[in-house]
């Protein structure tokens, strides 16, 4: 079953506008991950959010968490159209470092130049 | 990506036969998956791998083995394909020291 669901399901936007997807899960979670896959391609990983942290910043990139709604959210600044892609958040349920992760349905995000 | 391949890139194969996905690492990372993407599910855990011999069940592992003799190769067998699992199979390393998967490119399969 789905740990992870993402919202929405598809975005597009203008080049240079922001892009924010969001991510529900289910149950506890050791860290949450957020990866992008480009069309015929492998998932690439972007960001890791621990438990105990409520944000993180890479790039443009930035990441929420927040345990008590058992929410994340990522948003892309400034988008390009080489951020066309589609995002997935994936989650480690277990407190003991199984490295077991469950990844949402994802977001196709397409950035119009 | 550096580091992991998948052979092969593309199969087509007919109903009832055996296939056998590789997955081999450069990387000398301990965990090793092998995950199923299809459209409407994302991706889904077949089996995975935390070390040489050492396998487990996923979420969707039915109709599917591993095997795991070295620590860089992790190989999929489907024993008897089925249409059901026209997919593509997607193979991911871990070190539980860094952040993150590191995926392989994909085998797109094609069981007609």
């Amino acid at each position: 079953s789905q740990q992870g669901e993402e919202d929405p399901q598809a975005l597009s936007i203008q080049e240079g506008e922001n892009a924010t997807m969001n991510c529900s899960y289910k149950t506890s979670i050791n860290n949450l991950q957020w990866y992008r896959q480009n069309s015929g391609r492998g998932l690439v990983h972007l960001i890791l959010i621990r438990s105990n942290e409520r944000e993180k910043h890479s790039g443009r990139l930035r990441v929420t968490l927040d345990t008590s709604k058992k929410s994340s959210s990522l948003l892309i600044t400034a988008s390009r159209a080489a951020d066309t892609a589609s995002y997935f958040c994936a989650t480690d349920p277990s407190q003991g470092g199984s490295e077991k992760l469950v990844f949402g349905k994802g977001t196709k995000l397409t950035v119009n130049p | 990506d550096a580091g992991i391949t998948q052979s092969p890139r593309h199969k087509v194969t007919e109903t009832g036969t055996p296939v056998t996905l590789r997955c081999h690492q450069t990387e000398n990372h301990r965990y090793m998956y092998w995950y199923r993407q299809d459209p409407g599910h994302g991706l889904r855990l077949i089996h995975y791998s935390y070390g040489v011999k050492d396998t487990d069940k996923g979420e969707v592992s039915d109709g599917y083995s591993v095997s795991r003799s070295k620590t860089e190769d992790f190989l999929l067998t489907l024993e008897s394909a089925t249409s059901s699992q026209t997919s593509v199979y997607f193979c991911a390393i871990s070190d539980p020291l860094k952040n993150g998967y590191t995926f392989g490119s994909g085998t797109r399969l094609t069981v007609v």
